[in-house]
């Protein structure tokens, strides 16, 4: 079945810093990522996603790139903010014709930001 | 945007007692929600989907008498922890989609449950 998972348990940054997570997975046949940002205590947040067809996309200082040749993908923060510390996960769908509702998560990486 | 509700929050209950938590989509129907555990420091994992109106489907490992699921309606599905135990404690989130199937930015999350059995 899918994994995926993340190279690190923890990213420690200092503000204003650049931050990238990284993460792998196992399934060549993905076609559908999310990156998801969960502070203590709440629910996952959508952050961004990318489909396969694309190498990269860009958000609000946030941007995945997609390297389907070593089924790796990354979450690029750019001048990173305090607020931004939390632990992120990324996704992928579970499964055929499930829509991307059944996810399977990395085991997610906490981001630390100092001032 | 769409909101996800869950209640409560946190909740301590005894050894051997039932927890009901409620997950409600709140400005839009949710025919499916989805179920997960979370145990500290660790990731999501998915335990069952709800279904409106039918049985919920169950993961692997995932005890469905023990775990009881109702979808009455098409903005609440309720989880029901029976005879708790303290591996039971865990924080558990539910998410929900205003579509059948649509992409990453549609579905969202509840703010999740934190179970801590005695």
């Amino acid at each position: 079945g899918e994994s995926v998972g993340l190279h690190l348990p923890t990213l420690s940054v200092q503000e204003g810093d650049n931050s990238i997570i990284n993460c792998a997975y196992s399934n060549s046949a993905s076609d559908y990522f999310i990156w998801y940002k969960q502070e203590s205590g709440k629910g996952p947040q959508f952050i961004i996603d990318i489909r396969s067809n694309m190498d990269k996309r860009q958000g609000q200082r946030v941007t995945v790139l997609l390297n389907k040749t070593v089924k790796h993908l990354s979450l690029q923060i750019a001048a990173t903010q305090p607020g931004d510390s939390a632990v992120y996960f990324c996704a992928a769908p579970w499964g055929r014709n499930t829509g991307f509702q059944k996810l399977v998560f990395g085991t997610g990486t906490r981001l630390l930001v100092s001032p | 945007g769409a909101v996800v509700s869950q209640h409560p929050s946190w909740v301590i209950c005894k050894s051997g007692t039932s927890v009901k938590i409620e997950c409600r989509s709140l400005d839009f129907q949710a025919t499916t929600m989805f179920w997960y555990r979370q145990f500290p420091k660790q990731s999501l994992m998915l335990m069952a989907t709800s279904n409106e109106g039918s049985k919920a489907t169950y993961e692997q490992g995932v005890e469905k008498d023990k775990f009881l699921i109702n979808h009455a309606s098409l903005t609440l599905s309720t989880l029901t922890v029976t005879s708790a135990h303290p591996e039971d404690s865990s924080f558990y989130i539910c998410s929900a989609t205003p579509h059948d199937r649509a992409w990453g930015e549609k579905l969202f999350f509840g703010s999740g449950t934190q179970l801590s059995v005695l």
